[in-house]
């Protein structure tokens, strides 16, 4: 059973366009949202991660927007360019130091941002 | 480099045979995890290792064995390859954050 839904399952958007990813969880234990970015024959990086306590959390072009209540996070990718076109997946676990809680992932979102 | 080591990065197994595939982290992590890939599937858990000498089932563990020799090193045995088990592979230990190796691209005909 998917913990983590992931949409859309691909994204094509303009260079300068902003790119957003949609993510819904049912476990409310979770406590621990990453986004990872993984292009291809590499392994997934974090992107940026957001646990519930806050709404948005912004690093550089990239932002998470987090809503509790409806059990919901996106990521907003601002001023898109094409080094952004990669696969994109969030997860859902968790959290804690050193604790053996596994990663949930979504399916992933391609994206192509073009010239 | 401070990291996930996998190998080998890539395999071909004929149906039947056996391999295991080797994960090492110098992070000094407790926490270690093993992961299959498949196109539009995300990243699925196989078993993960919550400390050195334990280890535990995920969401798709059937055929598959694992061994935590030491903190360092989770290591992912297929006894028995199947077509089915054709994908890739990532390795990953947990300290602050998740670190994921490379991946093993593995092929069973």
């Amino acid at each position: 059973q998917q913990q983590v839904k992931q949409s859309p399952q691909s994204l094509i958007v303009q260079k300068g366009g902003i790119s957003i990813i949609n993510c819904a969880y049912e476990n409310t234990a979770f406590d621990y949202f990453p986004w990872y970015q993984q292009f291809p024959g590499k392994g997934p990086a974090l992107l940026i991660a957001i646990r519930p306590d806050v709404s948005e959390k912004k690093e550089g072009r990239f932002t998470i927007s987090f809503n509790k209540s409806a059990k919901q996070f996106s990521l907003h990718i601002m001023d898109s360019q094409p080094g952004d076109s990669a696969t994109y997946f969030c997860a859902a676990s968790k959290g804690g130091s050193n604790s053996g809680y596994a990663l949930n992932f979504g399916k992933g979102t391609s994206l192509l941002v073009t010239p | 480099n401070a990291g996930v080591t996998q190998t080998p990065k890539f395999q071909v197994l004929k149906t039947g045979q056996s391999m295991t595939l080797q994960c090492a982290q110098d992070m000094n992590h407790n926490s270690m995890y093993w992961y299959r890939q498949d196109p539009g599937m995300g990243l699925r858990l196989i078993y993960y290792s919550a400390s050195e000498g334990t280890t535990d089932k995920g969401e798709v563990p059937n055929g598959y064995n694992v061994s935590r020799l030491n903190k360092r090193e989770f290591s992912l045995r297929l006894e028995s390859a199947a077509p089915s088990q054709t994908s890739v592979y990532f390795c990953a230990s947990k300290g602050y954050g998740y670190t994921f190796g490379s991946g093993t691209r593995l092929t069973v005909v």
